[in-house]
């Protein structure tokens, strides 16, 4: 069936470091993607997005990348830190791309941040 | 910063008993959405709302659940009849349509 998953459930790194949480997604159609990232006891919160005919698009110290041939995304957080520790959740939507069709959401990842 | 905002942040019911969870959303956006999270698992669609019907529901979203948006501020999720599988953070979400889908804090619903 048509699926948005993570390749990993958790990360630790130290702080810092860059951190890359990686997801993937089977519907060939999706064409607009959503990184959240959802503190305990919080909704998720909009970090980036980026639609299908981009392959890259940066942020403040957050980068995601788009391959469309094996159906990839990834999150990139430079200097990581502590106040990142969260759980990360990819999302897409297949409305033909509008930013108001439902979102499906990914199992997540749990990053965290040592000190 | 404009927010979604939730109440109540808990909410406890006995099973068999109505609920109501109210989100007031960011002012000037048009679409409106229910999702809800179970605890450890990711977070799942439940209905969308425009021009003041559903546009989209998802299989969870049967004929125990219903929403409204009584006036123009408040959007509301409401379950009849709760059972303990409804146990969950329930978040409201809102879009203009051209921005991204800003979330609530959720709503905790413990169903005993």
């Amino acid at each position: 069936g048509e699926s948005v998953g993570l390749h990993l459930p958790t990360l630790s790194v130290q702080e810092g470091d860059n951190s890359i949480i990686n997801c993937a997604y089977s519907n060939s159609a999706s064409d607009y993607f959503i990184w959240y990232k959802q503190e305990s006891g919080k909704g998720p919160q909009f970090i980036i997005d980026i639609r299908s005919n981009m392959d890259k698009r940066q942020g403040q110290r957050v980068t995601v990348l788009l391959n469309k041939t094996v159906k990839h995304l990834s999150l990139q957080i430079a200097a990581t830190q502590p106040g990142d520790s969260a759980v990360y959740f990819c999302a897409e939507i297949r409305a033909g791309g509008t930013s108001y069709g439902k979102l499906t959401f990914g199992q997540g990842t749990i990053l965290t941040v040592h000190p | 910063e404009p927010e979604v905002t939730q109440t109540p942040s808990h909410q406890v019911t006995q099973m068999g008993q109505e609920v109501i969870l109210r989100c007031v959303p960011i002012s000037n956006h048009l679409y409106f959405y229910w999702y809800r999270q179970i605890l450890g698992q990711k977070v799942e669609f439940l209905v969308s709302f425009y021009n003041n019907e559903i546009s989209e529901k998802s299989e969870i979203f049967d004929d125990q659940f219903s929403v409204e948006r009584p006036d123009g501020s408040n959007f509301t999720l409401k379950i009849r009849s709760t059972k303990l599988e409804d146990s969950a953070m329930y978040f409201c979400a809102s879009t203009s349509g051209v921005d991204t889908q800003y979330f609530g804090p959720g709503t905790r619903l413990t169903v005993l």
